[in-house]
């Protein structure tokens, strides 16, 4: 039961050029997401958030945009970098439900120079 | 920059065998958690710990497994008898408070088991 779903398992962008990767959820109890990174051998690092309140949440060269009524969220990243080829995990939690993020099963960013 | 640091690195252990894994959360966070990821799968939610009891646990976090805070530092996760399917990557993490708020998480422990 995928409650969360990144159906692009990889993207190529070139580097200066947006990254837009996509996240799908199913249950729409679900009232905070976020986005995070991982490179190999290193655990996922927190990138940003977007309450359920919120449509759009934006820090430096990355934004969220959250439409809840498609639940979807997509991850722009402008510009890219090369720096920025990492898997990138969706997550979610719903508050009421308790504490456990749930990811989804990740996208792997690849940025060319 | 604090951060979540987690020992050892990599653990090998016979099966049957216990295990305990280590964590140090970050020094003002009231959440802990762990997850572990399957080569290959998604990261999956094992148990969360707050206020020296656990909070939440998944359906994977069965009698084989067990948490503890043993000083107010360091948070452990012990696997009494392994079985091969545990062989996984173990994440710790913490939060400042619940899931409203982000889980920084630590590198990782990998875990095989022979």
């Amino acid at each position: 039961d995928q409650q969360v779903k990144q159906n692009s398992p990889s993207l190529s962008v070139q580097e200066g050029r947006i990254s837009i990767l996509n996240c799908d959820y199913t249950n729409s109890m679900f009232d905070y997401f976020l986005w995070y990174k991982k490179y190999p051998a290193e655990g996922p690092t927190f990138l940003i958030s977007i309450s359920s309140i919120k449509d759009k949440n934006e820090d430096g060269r990355f934004t969220v945009f959250l439409n809840k009524s498609a639940k979807h969220l997509s991850l722009h990243i402008v510009p890219s970098q090369p720096g920025d080829s990492a898997v990138y995990f969706c997550a979610a939690s719903e508050w009421q439900a308790g504490t456990a993020l749930i990811f989804g099963k990740g996208t792997t960013l690849s940025v060319s120079s | 920059e604090p951060e979540v640091t987690q020992t050892p690195s990599h653990q090998v252990t016979q099966m049957g065998q216990e295990v305990i894994l280590r964590c140090v959360p970050i020094s003002n966070h009231l959440y802990f958690y762990w997850y572990r990821q399957i080569l290959g799968q998604k990261v999956e939610f094992l148990v969360s710990f707050y206020n020296n009891e656990i909070s939440e646990k998944s359906e994977i976090f069965d009698d084989q497994f067990s948490v503890e805070r043993p000083d107010g530092s360091n948070f452990t996760l012990k696997i009494r008898s392994t079985k091969l399917e545990d062989s996984a990557m173990y994440f710790c993490a913490s939060s400042i408070r619940d899931s409203s708020y982000e889980q920084y998480f630590g590198p990782g422990t990998r875990l095989t088991v022979t």
